[in-house]
C-alpha cells in the first residue's frame, strides 16, 4: 500500500521555540493532506486540511498563527508549531488521501510525539 | 455534521472469545464509515471502509463491520480474539467523495487476556 511518513517520530523542545513536524507522501502525490492531534488516552481532532500549493484550511478553534502550515510540493507537508508551550505537547498524526482508481484512502503517518519542557 | 460514538472506551475479552466493538455514527448525508487500529505511538491502520455496496465488510486480520443504516451502526466484530489483537480501536464517518476529512470517535481500547 501507499506509504505516508512523518518526521521526527519525537522531539522535545524548550518553551518558546518552534518545531517543524514534516509529513511526506512517499510513493504517491498528495493534492490533500490532514493534520490532527491527539491528546493521551483521546481521539483524533482534525486540527487543519493541507491543500498544495494554497493556503491551509483550519478547524474552528485552532490558531492558524500558532500552527503554521505549508503544502509546497505534491509529496510534503509541513506543520510548524510556533512557540510552543507545554500545552501543545501531544501526538500529532498526519494523514493523505490515496487515489487508486475507484478507490481512495486515507494513508496515516507514524505520528510525532511533541513534548514543550 | 457528522458525530461518531464508540460505546465502552474499554473491552476486555479472552483469548479465543469474540471481540465486539460498538460503534453509532451520526451524519447527514450518507456516510463513509472506517474502522482503525492504532497500536502504542503509532500511527493508524484501516482495517476496513464501507463506502457504497455491500453492508457487511470484511477487513484485515478476520475483522468484519455491517453497517446498518436503521440502526446508524456500523460495530466491528472478530470471531476469535487474538493477543495481537491488543490495541486502541477508532471508528470514524467521513462525507465521502474525494476529500478523506474524518471525524473519529473516542476509541475504544481492546485487552486480550490469556
Amino acid at each position: 500500500g501507499a506509504v505516508v511518513s512523518q518526521h521526527p517520530s519525537w522531539v522535545i523542545c524548550k518553551s518558546g521555540t518552534s518545531v517543524k513536524i514534516e509529513c511526506r507522501s512517499l510513493d504517491f502525490q498528495a493534492t490533500t493532506m490532514f493534520w490532527y492531534r491527539q491528546f493521551p488516552k483521546q481521539s483524533l481532532m482534525l486540527m487543519a486540511t493541507s491543500n498544495e500549493g494554497s493556503k491551509a484550511t483550519y478547524e474552528q478553534g485552532v490558531e492558524k498563527d500558532k500552527f503554521l502550515i505549508n503544502h509546497a510540493s505534491l509529496t510534503l507537508s509541513t506543520l510548524t508549531v510556533t512557540s510552543a508551550h507545554p500545552e501543545d505537547s501531544s501526538f500529532y498524526i498526519c494523514s493523505a488521501d490515496h487515489f487508486a482508481g475507484a478507490s481512495t484512502e486515507a494513508f496515516f503517518g507514524q505520528g510525532t510525539r511533541l513534548t514543550v519542557v | 455534521a457528522q458525530s461518531v460514538t464508540q460505546l465502552g472506551s474499554h473491552v476486555s475479552v479472552s483469548e479465543g472469545a469474540l471481540v465486539l466493538l460498538r460503534c453509532n455514527y451520526s451524519s447527514s448525508v450518507p456516510p463513509y464509515l472506517f474502522w482503525y487500529v492504532q497500536y502504542p505511538n503509532q500511527g493508524l491502520q484501516l482495517l476496513l471502509k464501507y463506502t457504497t455496496g455491500a453492508t457487511l465488510v470484511k477487513g484485515i486480520n478476520g475483522f468484519e463491520a455491517e453497517f446498518k443504516k436503521s440502526e446508524t451502526s456500523f460495530h466491528l466484530t472478530k470471531p476469535s480474539a487474538h493477543m495481537s489483537d491488543a490495541a486502541e480501536y477508532f471508528c470514524a464517518v467521513s462525507r465521502g467523495g474525494s476529500n478523506y476529512k474524518l471525524t473519529f470517535g473516542k476509541g475504544t481500547l481492546l485487552t486480550v487476556n490469556p
